[in-house]
């Protein structure tokens, strides 16, 4: 059980935008950024989005991320096929002593 | 470019040390906090912990009782020991690197090894 929650698929067909969210707590999410990372089969995980909103140089701007409250999204829009891969949200958790905390993961498949 | 390589035995017996190790190259493991993030096989990311090469350390509360941190200034690397594994411990081990717990993304991270724990 992870303790930030992400809904476990998502999908969508290419050209079309697809929204993940990430659900946390007061002592991660609502005090602190979030970050969301892409991994494609076999491959580790790259950031694609950290401090909430920014992108790393290299990242298309067709990701975009945003939080509100104890909630956080992962957007991408004009899908393509290469953005089939999951992702996941992380922030830093403010509880027993400090520690980073990952949501479960979504798999986003491209029809 | 910092870039990361783990290294260590791909098999553990059950109840023993899985120790593994993470080479920094590019830079030095002064700059920031290094980090060991696991995924078992067809599962999500759990992130183990981190130190910073003062020593400081920041670890999972679930794992905190058996993991191990350390940092190695002369040989700009640092180590994970995890004790009396378990099959459950079975998984690809991430190095990975960050600037602090409150600028705490991931960049970059190292290809990850294979750990199986086994008799």
């Amino acid at each position: 059980q992870s303790v930030l929650t992400q809904p476990p698929s998502a999908s969508g067909t290419p050209g079309q935008g697809v929204t993940i969210s990430c659900s946390g707590s007061s002592s991660n999410i609502g005090s602190n950024t979030v970050n969301w990372y892409q991994q494609l089969p076999g491959t580790a995980p790259k950031v694609l989005i950290y401090s909430n909103n920014q992108r790393p140089s290299g990242v298309p701007d067709r990701f975009s991320g945003s939080k509100s409250g104890t909630s956080a999204s992962l957007a991408i829009s004009g899908l393509q096929s290469e953005d089939e891969a999951d992702y996941y949200c992380s922030a830093w958790d403010d509880s027993l002593n400090g520690h980073v905390v990952f949501g479960g993961g979504t798999k986003l498949t491209v029809l | 470019q910092v870039q990361l390589q783990e290294s260590g035995p791909g098999l553990v017996k059950p109840s023993e040390t899985l120790s593994l190790t993470c080479a920094i190259s590019g830079g030095s493991i002064t700059s920031s906090y290094w980090n060991w993030i696991r995924q078992p096989p067809g599962k999500g990311l759990e992130w183990i912990g981190c130190v910073y090469y003062s020593g400081r350390t920041y670890y999972n509360p679930a794992l905190k009782s058996r993991v191990t941190i350390s940092a190695d200034t002369s040989k700009n690397q640092f180590s994970l020991k995890l004790t009396t594994v378990t099959a459950a411990d079975t998984a690809v081990y991430y190095c990975a690197k960050f600037l602090g717990p409150y600028t705490n993304w991931f960049d970059p991270w190292g290809q990850g090894t294979l750990v199986t724990v086994s008799s």
